[in-house]
């Protein structure tokens, strides 16, 4: 079936890296821009990145430019997440997510946690 | 970036009423060559992930009960539940995907009164 299983999730001390890793299937992977999206506890969900269907355009939002890198691998159905130099302010639930041809998120992942802490 | 603001941030509304989620952002979402408002709505329930609604500000995702409508356009639009169930109790989030910076209203908590 359609689905989005994520995975990578975890504790991390400051300043750490992390990737977290996320697996398609049911659907033609190739074809689509996939997002991320964290929720920190009692917060709002906010956008991370975005990645083109061929990985030729990729955007951030400030808080993570520069330390989170976002890419895929199309032969594996996989999204990825690189996060380095990571602060107690990244700690959040992370979910990756389709984009549908009209622009919305129509699939997403169950959502991984992320905590940072020494 | 574009703010998305709604109100109320939280809502108690009877069972089968009718509840009203408002959402306003800070710069127009309507793309004028195609006519579409970029913002959809979710639904999110604890332990699930967020779940569309509404994309292109009223037109229904395939699955949501009719039940469900969006309506608005450029800066200023409504979720109605028009008949409330036990189910329907979530946060529910406005989000315009106009800019490629794309943002969440802070949500608002639907509850059963």
């Amino acid at each position: 079936q359609v689905q989005l299983v994520e995975s990578g999730g975890g504790v991390v001390q400051p300043g750490r890296s992390l990737r977290l890793s996320c697996a398609a299937s049911g659907f033609t992977f190739s074809r689509s821009a996939m997002h991320y999206v964290r929720q920190a506890p009692g917060r709002r969900l906010e956008w991370v990145a975005v990645i083109w269907s061929d990985g030729s355009k990729k955007y951030y939002a400030d808080s993570v430019k520069g330390r989170f890198t976002i890419s895929r691998d199309n032969s594996k159905n996989t999204l990825y997440l690189q996060m380095d130099s990571l602060r107690a302010e990244d700690t959040a639930v992370y979910y990756c997510a389709r984009k549908n041809p009209e622009g919305a998120f129509d699939i997403w992942g169950q959502g991984t946690m992320v905590t940072v802490s020494s | 970036d574009i703010v998305m603001t709604q109100s109320p941030d939280s809502l108690a509304v009877s069972l089968g009423e009718r509840a009203t989620i408002n959402c306003k952002s800070s710069q127009s979402v309507l793309y004028s060559p195609n006519n579409k408002n970029y913002l959809a709505w979710y639904q999110h329930k604890p332990g699930q992930p967020p779940k569309l609604l509404i994309y292109w500000a009223s037109t229904r995702e395939s699955g949501v009960p009719d039940r469900f409508s969006g309506s608005g356009s450029e800066t200023d639009f409504t979720l109605t539940i028009s008949s409330l169930q036990a189910e329907d109790v979530a946060v529910y989030y406005c989000q315009q995907y106009y800019s490629n910076s794309i943002t969440f209203g802070q949500g608002t908590r639907l509850e059963i009164k």
